[in-house]
């Protein structure tokens, strides 16, 4: 069976410093898409960035950028120069590109507090 | 502008009294889907609709009915909410679920007494 596991519920980080979150996921598919996705107090779902499977290169935004391992199926999330602002649950998701059962597969989400 | 609607934002009902969540996306995609968000289980898929008539379930169906007879609306029904309902539900909307971004509404929290 898919899954995504964020193993951190929980993480700190000083303000202007840098965190990475972690997302572990198991699959037998070669071809998939792997999100990030971030939840502030206000509830809204908000994408942060996005990689598909086939690229080498790992996907940057601004300050948040990945590091994907797909043969260790890792796919960890590094915010730079943290802000207040990034203080939210984030989750990580996993989807098929030939996605039989069109199903979407989310992790448990990682509660990130940043300290002034 | 683009967005997926959900009515009610806060609900608190009683056991037993069905009730409907609306959604409604101005996108035209396709594909559309209920989620619950629950501290320390993320987010559970429902049910999900892949165009007008066609519907799934997801990993935590029971209990849920859903609808999708128009591209734009999928409500979410709970024909005898129970208590274990209680939760954060969003609906979201993509163009397909290949690679694409899932658009979510602002979420609904219920409370079931």
């Amino acid at each position: 069976a898919q899954t995504v596991t964020q193993s951190q519920p929980e993480m700190s980080v000083q303000e202007a410093e840098t965190v990475t979150l972690s997302c572990t996921y198991d699959t037998s598919e070669s071809d998939y898409y792997l999100f990030w996705y971030k939840q502030p107090p206000s509830r809204q779902m908000i994408l942060v960035i996005r990689q598909e499977a086939y690229k080498q290169q790992n996907a940057t935004e601004n300050r948040f950028s990945v590091n994907f391992q797909k043969a260790a199926k890792s796919f960890s999330l590094k915010i730079s120069d943290s802000q207040l602002g990034d203080a939210a649950m984030y989750f990580c998701a996993y989807i098929p590109l030939k996605n039989r059962d069109d199903k979407i597969i989310f992790g448990k989400g990682t509660r990130l507090h940043i300290l002034p | 502008e683009a967005q997926v609607t959900q009515n009610p934002r806060y609900l608190i009902t009683v056991t037993g009294k069905k009730l409907t969540v609306t959604c409604s996306q101005n996108m035209n995609h396709e594909y559309m889907s209920w989620y619950r968000q629950d501290p320390g289980l993320g987010l559970r898929q429902i049910y999900y609709s892949m165009n007008v008539e066609v519907t799934d379930k997801g990993d935590v169906p029971e209990g849920y009915k859903v609808s999708r007879k128009e591209k734009r609306n999928f409500p979410l029904i709970l024909e005898s909410p129970s208590p274990n309902q209680t939760s954060l539900y969003f609906c979201a909307s993509s163009h397909g679920t290949s690679g694409t971004e899932q658009f979510f509404g602002p979420g609904t929290r219920l409370t079931v007494l």
